[in-house]
């Protein structure tokens, strides 16, 4: 069965520190993979995708993900938090005719 | 350059009732899906219209009918409300002939079933 887990409900961080949020999926082919952003009361926002070559890709706003295909993963990581990156993160697998979503992360960060 | 619009952004509605959401997509995209969002869980994929035509269908009943208008808007119908139905809902469009075009959200409509 495809599915997105994503083990973290809640991550708390100090603004400036690390972030690295996970993410594993089961998927019978080939994945794409995505990972968008939710602020509260808003739609989804593409942060970045996965299609094919460069396991590492780069996103908007600092982000960055890395495919392990041994681990089936795509976490999510940004080396400095910025306050204004609290919101819900989620991970999705599949292409454009029918995504499946993890059940999210909500990113609170400290002052 | 409009993204995608969703009306209304928030409603009220009764169990039993029907209820109409509606959604403009970007500018030059073609194919709209709508996802259904219950709280503190990830979105979950409804169906998706291409050429006025459902092309895929996610895991929800009948009483979850859509329709695409030849200027690619598209509304949401759910019939004979349930208080689970009470979600956000969120309309995606993307463009057919560009291979893997990212889906494109809209801020959602914001339905509660009392």
């Amino acid at each position: 069965a495809q599915s997105v887990t994503q083990p973290d409900i809640h991550i708390t961080v100090s603004e400036g520190a690390s972030l690295e949020l996970r993410c594993n999926y089961s998927y019978g082919a080939t994945p794409y993979l995505f990972w968008y952003v939710q602020s509260p009361g808003q739609g989804l926002q593409l942060l970045l995708k996965y299609f094919s070559g460069d396991t590492l890709v780069q996103g908007i706003k600092g982000f960055e993900a890395e495919f392990k295909r041994s681990q089936s993963s795509f976490n999510l990581r940004k080396p400095s938090v910025h306050w204004s990156d609290a919101a819900e993160y989620f991970c999705a697998v599949g292409n454009t005719d029918k995504l499946i979503f993890g059940t999210g992360t909500r990113l609170q960060v400290f002052p | 350059d409009a993204g995608v619009t969703q009306s209304p952004t928030h409603l009220i509605k009764t169990r039993g009732q029907q209820v109409t959401l509606r959604c403009s997509p970007k500018s030059g995209h073609d194919t709209v899906s709508w996802y259904q969002q219950a709280l503190g869980q990830g979105p979950q994929f409804i169906f998706q219209y291409y050429e006025e035509e459902e092309r895929q269908r996610g895991n929800f009943p009948d009483r979850f009918s859509g329709h695409q208008f030849p200027n690619y808007s598209s509304e949401l119908n759910v019939n004979a409300l349930l208080l689970g139905d009470s979600a956000l809902y969120l309309c995606a469009s993307s463009f057919r002939q560009l291979n893997n075009s990212p889906l494109h959200f809209g801020n959602g409509t914001r339905l509660t079933v009392t």
